[in-house]
């Protein structure tokens, strides 16, 4: 596609509830990452894929959260039984290559945890 | 640890004003800096730099890194209410797993 998409836009959940926060790159690009935005923060990083090997995940801030991207193209960040401390923008970025410093966000998915 | 920080942290100017944002940054092994704007949801990429000295420019935005001092600035020229966002600065860290480390931005905000 013509850039990184990600789905849902918005989705509210109520604590405990097991969340899956979809992203699509963009066509081609080897590197995929995931980040969690707070409100009136920066994003900071989570995972990061190289094609389908979860090279890091050192941000991940608890088993709660899970993220594949099986066949090296759309990935899924998943978070278990959420708590209200996940309510948070999550952005997806994509880029080009290994080594390229050019990520291209998504719009973000704004998950509101009741 | 690695870190980035944006000042200042919020910005009023009328329209046609010029402003300059400043990002500075610790970080082990720099490898690049890079400029995003966000409006509403995804940062959109601005500028990249790497080498000192070289300013980097599109259209009414420029930008410049001091790998000396460790900081960048951003500049905006003749301010519009379009520009109104916010900006975020980001460095990239070659021992790092290629992922970015942001500053919390400058909020940006035009009046006409």
């Amino acid at each position: 596609g013509a850039g990184v998409s990600q789905s849902p836009r918005y989705k509210v959940a109520k604590r405990g509830q097991d969340v899956a926060l979809r992203c699509d790159p963009i066509s081609g690009h080897v590197s995929l990452f995931w980040y969690q935005q707070a409100l009136g923060q920066g994003p900071e990083f989570l995972t990061y894929f190289q094609n389908e090997a979860q090279l890091d995940k050192s941000g991940l801030p608890s088993d709660r959260f899970f993220a594949e991207r099986p066949e090296g193209s759309v990935s899924t960040l998943k978070i278990q039984r959420t708590q209200q401390e996940d309510s948070a923008v999550y952005l997806c970025a994509s880029s080009r290559g290994t080594y390229t410093d050019t990520q291209y966000f998504g719009p973000g998915t704004r998950l509101t945890v009741l | 640890e690695d870190k980035v920080v944006q000042s200042p942290l919020s910005l009023v100017v009328h329209e046609g004003d010029t402003v300059t944002l400043n990002c500075s940054y610790e970080v082990t092994n720099f490898r690049s800096l890079l400029w995003y704007k966000q409006e509403k949801k995804a940062p959109t990429f601005l500028f990249m730099l790497t080498s000192s000295g070289i300013e980097k420019k599109s259209g009414r935005l420029s930008s410049i890194l001091d790998k000396k001092e460790l900081f960048s600035i951003l500049n905006i020229t003749a301010t519009q209410t379009g520009d109104s966002a916010i900006y975020l600065c980001a460095v990239g860290d070659q021992t790092g797993a290629n992922n970015l480390f942001f500053g919390t931005g400058t909020r940006l905000t035009v009046i006409p």
